[in-house]
């Protein structure tokens, strides 16, 4: 079976450049989450969506960071524009509705910006 | 709201010591617990679970028992491997209105096992 798959693996960028993350959920999978990973501050929960619908993005940090779900296959999450302090590795996950809360990740994307 | 603490890393151990990491919660609800790991370069993946108290989850030569009574869900292996070195995630999940989950994570615990 094909796990949760992002791309691009890695994102070597500029500041100030438009980035764009993609994110295709487990088939079946109801709910979708974003998550960013730092050395200073962990795994940070930035966005979820439940039947494509966000339910909560109280963890998206500023404007720049937006996320769409157009359909249950695909979701991204955009970055426009880009800083440096936003280089992380960003995970997305996905779960099944009314389940017991265990996550499936991917294998993240690296970005760095310059 | 829901919490997850973990114990501070890195752990370095010797091939086939006894590993334990702490790992304590606050919680509004009757919350699932688990034990996620990270090698390298990769995603985390789920390692273990329990879904009610007094449940044990094991895998692998991990166990962790959900314990209400003291809020903790510490993770054990008798004898770890230099394969084992990783970076471990205590986290909860719990159920919100209209069936939608919540997973709260801790900050991690990086375990270093030399041979």
């Amino acid at each position: 079976d094909a796990g949760v798959i992002q791309s691009p693996r890695h994102e070597v960028t500029e500041m100030g450049q438009e980035v764009t993350l993609r994110c295709k959920p487990i088939s079946g999978h109801n709910s979708l989450f974003w998550y960013r990973q730092t050395m200073m501050r962990g795994l940070e929960l930035l966005i979820y969506f439940n039947n494509n619908v966000p339910i909560d993005d109280s963890g998206m940090p500023e404007d720049r960071f937006s996320a769409k779900m157009p359909n249950a296959s695909f979701s991204t999450l955009k970055i426009q524009p880009s800083e440096p302090r936003d280089s992380a590795v960003y995970f997305c996950a996905s779960t099944p509705h009314y389940s017991t809360g265990e996550l499936f990740f991917g294998e993240g994307s690296r970005l760095t910006v310059l | 709201g829901d919490s997850v603490t973990q114990m501070e890393g890195p752990v370095t151990l010797s091939e086939e010591a006894f590993l334990t990491i702490n790992c304590t919660y606050t919680a509004t609800g009757y919350p699932s617990l688990f034990w996620y790991v990270q090698y390298p370069g990769e995603g985390l993946q789920l390692l273990l679970k329990a879904t009610k108290a007094d449940d044990k989850g094991s895998n692998k030569g991990f166990e962790a028992t959900y314990r209400k009574e003291t809020t903790s869900f510490h993770l054990e292996k008798g004898s770890v491997q230099v394969s084992d070195s990783a970076v471990y995630f205590c986290a909860l999940s719990d159920s919100l209105s209209g069936g939608y989950q919540k997973v709260t994570f801790g900050t991690g615990t990086k375990l270093q096992v030399i041979p």
